[in-house]
């Protein structure tokens, strides 16, 4: 089935770093993506969305970018800092068919190292 | 509350029991969705109420699980003769709007099977 993918299960940086986490998605009807973060014992939060029709969008210190012709969705964390420790997640929204349904990736472990 | 609070945070039933597991959304937040999410894994979706239209129960596994919103307000998930598979966090999200994005999770009821 279709399905929403990690390309990298753990990620470690050095505070200070920028961080890129890939996703990788199948469904190229998918038209709206969106990163969560999920620190230990708590909900996932979300950090930033982006449309099918756009390429790039920025928020405080993130960025995500969408390559829709490789199905490539990539968050960027600038200047890393220890609180960015968490799992992040791609989620993924087909409205046509799935109405306000989320499909979300397996979640990429981010370690931040002092 | 401010935000989205889910009882218990942890319960551990035996084989066989039924289990109860409630979500407070957000004050006004029209949808309400409940979430699965096993030990190291992603989101899996189960239920999606929003407003008065009939829910979206395509993501239940199984009929020994169901879900109602009383009210258009608080939901309870019952899994009815729990088994070990069963067990997980529980992930309540409620957002304004159906379609938005922004899913406001709670911190999830920690369910052990044993």
């Amino acid at each position: 089935g279709e399905s929403v993918g990690l390309h990298l299960p753990t990620l470690s940086v050095q505070e200070g770093d920028n961080s890129i986490i890939n996703c990788a998605y199948s469904n190229s009807a998918s038209d709206y993506f969106i990163w969560y973060k999920q620190e230990s014992g708590k909900g996932p939060q979300f950090i930033i969305d982006i449309r099918s029709n756009m390429d790039k969008r920025q928020g405080q210190r993130v960025t995500v970018l969408l390559n829709k012709t490789v199905k490539h969705l990539s968050l960027q964390i600038a200047a890393t800092q220890p609180g960015d420790s968490a799992v992040y997640f791609c989620a993924e929204n087909m409205r046509e068919t799935s109405g306000s349904r989320l499909t979300f990736g397996e979640g990429t472990q981010l370690t931040v190292n002092p | 509350g401010a935000g989205v609070s889910q009882s218990p945070s942890n319960k551990v039933t035996e084989k066989g029991k039924d289990v109860e597991l409630r979500c407070d959304p957000i004050s006004g937040h029209t949808a309400l969705y409940w979430y699965r999410q096993s030990l190291g894994q992603g989101l899996e979706f189960l239920i999606y109420f929003q407003g008065n239209s009939a829910p979206d129960k395509s993501g239940l596994p199984s009929d020994r699980f169901s879900a109602e919103r009383t009210g258009g307000s608080v939901s309870t998930l019952t899994i009815q003769r729990t088994q070990q598979e069963d067990s997980a966090v529980y992930l309540c999200a409620s957002s304004l709007v159906a379609g938005a994005g922004e899913l406001f999770f709670g911190e999830g009821s920690r369910l052990t099977v044993l």
